[in-house]
């Protein structure tokens, strides 16, 4: 089993509808990394949590350590959300201290 | 403006050459790292560095080679050795102390026939 694995692989969505991407992980953990890579590769990021919630524009992140799960909404989808989004967590200690495992990413694809 | 650059962007080589893909942070980042990554695979390490002159293997460094004699540059040579080098190749960057944050290049595509 993966440490970290999301839900779902792919996600299709109409404009103007509310999107979830779900993250669970199995590892101990000191923050966890919301990133979006678009269709050219780039990766960038999105969010980096290590409790409760956090809201940046129609996006918003939450965490629940104890449940080691993470969510990143979209309120409002729109086609220029489409991409792959990936969840990574960052180790919290043992020989992995601060090391990155990634999720295997959420493709999105928002019709208009 | 700071970031990190990948070139190039898309690379062909023939089976059985080696090749080398360059990664530039003008960040002032210490550590550095480079990442494959496959169709419906997360993102895997290859090697990382927090130091110029060091770096140590990740999960999949069979077939690969770094170097980092500067502190802005950390270049992957994907040698013959390496079975399947067709993939996308991400370098990112970050501060050792501070922050866990990890800033990514544009990646590189690298095609191998």
């Amino acid at each position: 089993k993966n440490e970290v694995e999301q839900s779902p692989q792919n996600l299709t969505a109409q404009e103007g509808e509310f999107i979830t991407i779900n993250c669970s992980y199995s590892v101990g953990i000191s923050a966890l990394h919301w990133l979006q890579q678009h269709p050219g590769g780039g990766i960038v990021s999105l969010f980096m949590l290590s409790s409760g919630k956090k809201k940046h524009g129609r996006l918003i992140a939450t965490i629940n350590i104890q449940e080691k799960h993470s969510s990143l909404h979209i309120t409002a989808s729109h086609p220029r959300d489409s991409a792959v989004y990936i969840c990574a967590v960052i180790h919290a200690g043992g020989t992995s201290y601060g090391k990155l495992t990634f999720g295997q990413g959420t493709i999105l694809t928002v019709h208009p | 403006d700071g970031g990190i650059t990948q070139s190039p962007k898309y690379l062909f080589r023939k089976e059985g050459q080696n090749v080398t893909l360059s990664c530039e942070q003008n960040l002032n980042h210490d550590a550095m790292y480079w990442y494959r990554q496959d169709p419906g695979q997360g993102l895997r390490l290859i090697y990382y560095s927090q130091i110029v002159n060091d770096f140590q293997k990740g999960d999949i460094a069979e077939g690969y080679s770094v170097s980092r004699e500067k502190k802005e540059s950390f270049p992957l040579t994907v040698t013959s050795a390496q079975k399947n080098p067709t993939a996308f190749y991400l370098c990112a960057s970050k501060r050792l102390a501070g922050s866990y944050e990890q800033y990514f290049g544009p990646g590189t595509r690298l095609t191998v026939t």
